[in-house]
């Protein structure tokens, strides 16, 4: 039972226009989330991140956001550049008490495509 | 260059062979991680290291073996693998959140992997 889930395996935009890329989640205790991009032959690579106490994060072209009440999370990416061709991911950490680390829940990824 | 190391990039394995991964950061994290990718599935946690002690175990089968011998280093210990053992082997690391002071959340950094096919 996937718990993150990214319905849109591959998504094509063209250069200059705004790229929508989705996240969905079952587990209710979930607080924070994070995207990755990665690159074919390299490992996933932070991008940006967002707190539940929040509904908005931007850093430069990239602006995640949050709808706690419908469990979905949205990354914009805007103006979308030829090198922001990659497999996206988003990835959620539960909410616990006990201090220490914890692994992510990822979801499977979307291929974005930017077409020039 | 994510500070993450990982050898070997590549490793093809019979079914009988013993093999070992490694892994090394070189940010000063206290937390190390292994995740499996298969074809068409999410990255699935197998193993958490916080302070060198293990503090989960996803239900992955007795023939990976972790070690971390201290906050750098990290081995996944191969053995008598199956043909779907076959994937992409990822390391993290992390700063353990209770520690870092700025904040309580971890964003963990990831090494290129490790392909590994099993014949």
């Amino acid at each position: 039972d996937q718990q993150v889930k990214q319905n849109s395996p591959s998504l094509s935009v063209q250069e200059g226009r705004i790229s929508i890329l989705n996240c969905d989640y079952t587990n209710s205790m979930f607080d924070y989330f994070l995207w990755y991009k990665k690159y074919p032959a390299e490992g996933p690579t932070f991008l940006i991140s967002i707190s539940s106490i929040k509904d908005k994060n931007e850093d430069g072209r990239f602006t995640v956001f949050l709808n706690k009440s419908a469990k979905h999370l949205s990354l914009h990416i805007v103006p979308s550049q030829p090198g922001d061709s990659a497999v996206y991911f988003c990835a959620a950490r539960a909410f616990y008490s006990g201090g220490g680390a914890d692994g992510l829940t990822f979801g499977k990824g979307t291929h974005l495509i930017i077409q020039p | 260059e994510t500070g993450v190391t990982q050898t070997p990039r590549h490793l093809v394995m019979g079914m009988t062979n013993k093999k070992s991964l490694k892994c090394e950061q070189h940010l000063g994290h206290n937390a190390m991680y292994w995740y499996k990718q298969s074809a068409k599935k999410p990255l699935e946690l197998m193993f958490v290291y916080n302070f060198k002690e293990q503090t989960e175990n996803n239900s992955v089968p007795s023939r990976f073996s972790p070690e971390c011998p201290n906050s750098s280093h990290l081995f996944l210990h191969l053995h008598t693998l199956q043909p779907e053992d076959s994937a992409l082997y990822l390391c993290a690391s992390s700063q353990d959140p209770g520690t870092s002071g700025g904040g309580s959340y971890n964003e963990q950094f990831f090494g290129p992997g490790t392909r590994l096919t099993v014949l």
